[in-house]
């Protein structure tokens, strides 16, 4: 079964500083889609990604795709404490439901 | 404001109990999602409808029941856990389109602890 390695699995930052946060998979990505979720709540959906090389931007959160390579990055620039949270890559299957997520990254920024 | 609606959002119970937790949505999709998450884990698939129908059961255990009564509601339905079944429950749903749900749309979460 697939399997989505995210890396760092933490990371403190001070506000304004730049962070990247990836996602691996064991087998080919399809689609690939980023969450964050506040401590205890639900999930928000941020990107979604399917083309290999594709790019998505919104605010100042920007995701890639590498097809070949299996893996997508989380890029966040000039970090606040609003980016505080958990961040997820989350994949589905063709013709399937089956959706899982990584094993996630725990945001911190100083203010 | 989530346009998934889950409750209750907090629960405890025994482990004779049964209770049940409860999720709807009104953004016409025909795919709903229930996931387990533990402290500091990523959520885990438990159960998927699809156009009202089961298509994915995670090998739950059978003290977690899930039902689908119609297209906006799903239950999942609680009997006899254990302690190590507390943890927060999200539904979720997606457009299930195609036999691939797109983004997904979470509720808040039931935090449930059982005693």
């Amino acid at each position: 079964s697939q399997e989505l390695e995210q890396s760092p699995q933490s990371l403190i930052v001070q506000e304004g500083k730049n962070l990247t946060i990836n996602c691996t998979s064991s087998k080919t990505l399809y689609g690939l889609y980023w969450y964050k979720q506040k401590y205890g709540e639900g999930l928000i959906f941020l990107m979604m990604l399917q083309k290999g090389g594709e790019e998505k931007s919104h605010e100042k959160i920007t995701a890639k795709l590498d097809e070949k390579k299996q893996q997508s990055s989380l890029h966040i620039t000039a970090s606040q404490p609003s980016h505080a949270g958990i961040y997820l890559c989350g994949a589905d299957n063709p013709g399937t439901y089956k959706y899982i997520f990584g094993t996630g990254t725990r945001l911190k920024v100083l203010a | 404001d989530t346009e998934v609606t889950q409750t209750p959002k907090h629960l405890v119970m025994g482990m004779t109990n049964k209770k049940s937790l409860k999720c709807e949505q009104h953004m016409g999709h025909r795919a709903m999602y229930w996931y387990k998450q533990k402290a500091k884990k990523p959520p885990e698939l438990m159960f998927v409808y699809s156009y009202e129908k089961l298509s994915i059961n995670e090998s739950v255990p059978s003290r977690f029941s899930p039902e689908c009564p119609n297209s906006s509601l799903l239950n999942l339905h609680l009997h006899a856990l254990q302690p190590e079944d507390s943890a927060l429950y999200l539904c979720a749903s997606s457009h299930g389109q195609g036999g691939q749900g797109g983004e997904l749309f979470f509720g808040e979460g039931s935090r449930l602890t059982v005693l």
